[in-house]
C-alpha cells in the first residue's frame, strides 16, 4: 500500500526566512497530494494541493513542488511570520474510488519573532 | 466555503458507556465522509470511510462493532464509541469530500474524548 515520508519532523526557522518540508511516496499510481496545516487542539486546514499533472502551484508565500518521476513534493513557504507556526502534514491519495488519503508523520514548524 | 463541524467539541465520559460524535458539512454535500484518530504528536490515522447510504468501510484494525458509523445524509455522519474504555480517549476528527470535487477532504475541528 501507499507509504508517505515526511522530513524533517521539527523545523525552526527565523521570521522572514523560507521553510521547506518534503514528503516521498510509495505508490505511483496516486494522483493528489494535499498539504495541510494543524494548530493545537484544532482539525487540519488545507492549505494547498497539488495534482500529478502540474510540477508547481503557488498561493501567495506558500508554493508546492511536485517530482513524479522522483515520487517526491515539497512544501515552500516563504517570508515565514510567527503565525505560521503549527504542525504541518503531507498527503497522497489512495486510488480505488474513496480517494482514501495517506499522510506523512508531520513537521513541527516553529517560526522565531 | 467547505466548512465541517464536529459535536461536540469534548466530551468525558465513564468507562463502559457509549459517546456519539456528529460530523456536519455546512455549506456543501458529501457523499464520502471519513473519521480519523489522532494521539497526541502523532499523525492522522484513518479508521473508516464512511458513505451516504451505505454501510461503512471500516480499516483493518478497526472494530465496526465497536466504532459505529452511519451516514444518514449527504451532510451528516456520526460516529458511536461504544462500551467506551480508557484506552479510546482520543482526539477523533472527521473530513468530508465535496461531492462536486473530486479529492479535497475538509476537516473538522475535532472531537476530544476522555473516557474515566
Amino acid at each position: 500500500g501507499e507509504n508517505v515520508e515526511q522530513h524533517p519532523s521539527t523545523l525552526s526557522v527565523q521570521e522572514g526566512d523560507s521553510a521547506v518540508i518534503k514528503c516521498t511516496y510509495s505508490d505511483s499510481a496516486s494522483n493528489y497530494f494535499p498539504w495541510y496545516k494543524q494548530e493545537l487542539g484544532k482539525g487540519p486546514q488545507l492549505i494547498i494541493d497539488i495534482r500529478s499533472n502540474v510540477g508547481e502551484k503557488k498561493d501567495q508565500r506558500i508554493a508546492v513542488t511536485l517530482n513524479k518521476t522522483a515520487k517526491h513534493f515539497s512544501l515552500h513557504i516563504t517570508e515565514t511570520q510567527p503565525e505560521d507556526s503549527a504542525v504541518y502534514f503531507c498527503a497522497a491519495s489512495i486510488q480505488g474510488g474513496s480517494e482514501k488519503l495517506v499522510f506523512g508523520k508531520g513537521t513541527k514548524l516553529t517560526v522565531n519573532p | 466555503g467547505a466548512v465541517v463541524s464536529q459535536h461536540p467539541s469534548w466530551v468525558i465520559c465513564k468507562s463502559g458507556t457509549s459517546v456519539k460524535i456528529e460530523c456536519r458539512s455546512l455549506d456543501f454535500q458529501a457523499t464520502t465522509m471519513f473519521w480519523y484518530r489522532q494521539f497526541p504528536k502523532q499523525s492522522l490515522m484513518l479508521m473508516a470511510t464512511s458513505n451516504e447510504g451505505s454501510k461503512a468501510t471500516y480499516e483493518q484494525g478497526v472494530e465496526k462493532d465497536k466504532f459505529l458509523i452511519n451516514h444518514a445524509s449527504l451532510t451528516l455522519s456520526t460516529l458511536t464509541v461504544t462500551s467506551a474504555h480508557p484506552e479510546d480517549s482520543s482526539f477523533y476528527i472527521c473530513s468530508a469530500r465535496d461531492v462536486r470535487a473530486s479529492s479535497e477532504q475538509y476537516f473538522g475541528p475535532g472531537t476530544r474524548l476522555t473516557v474515566t
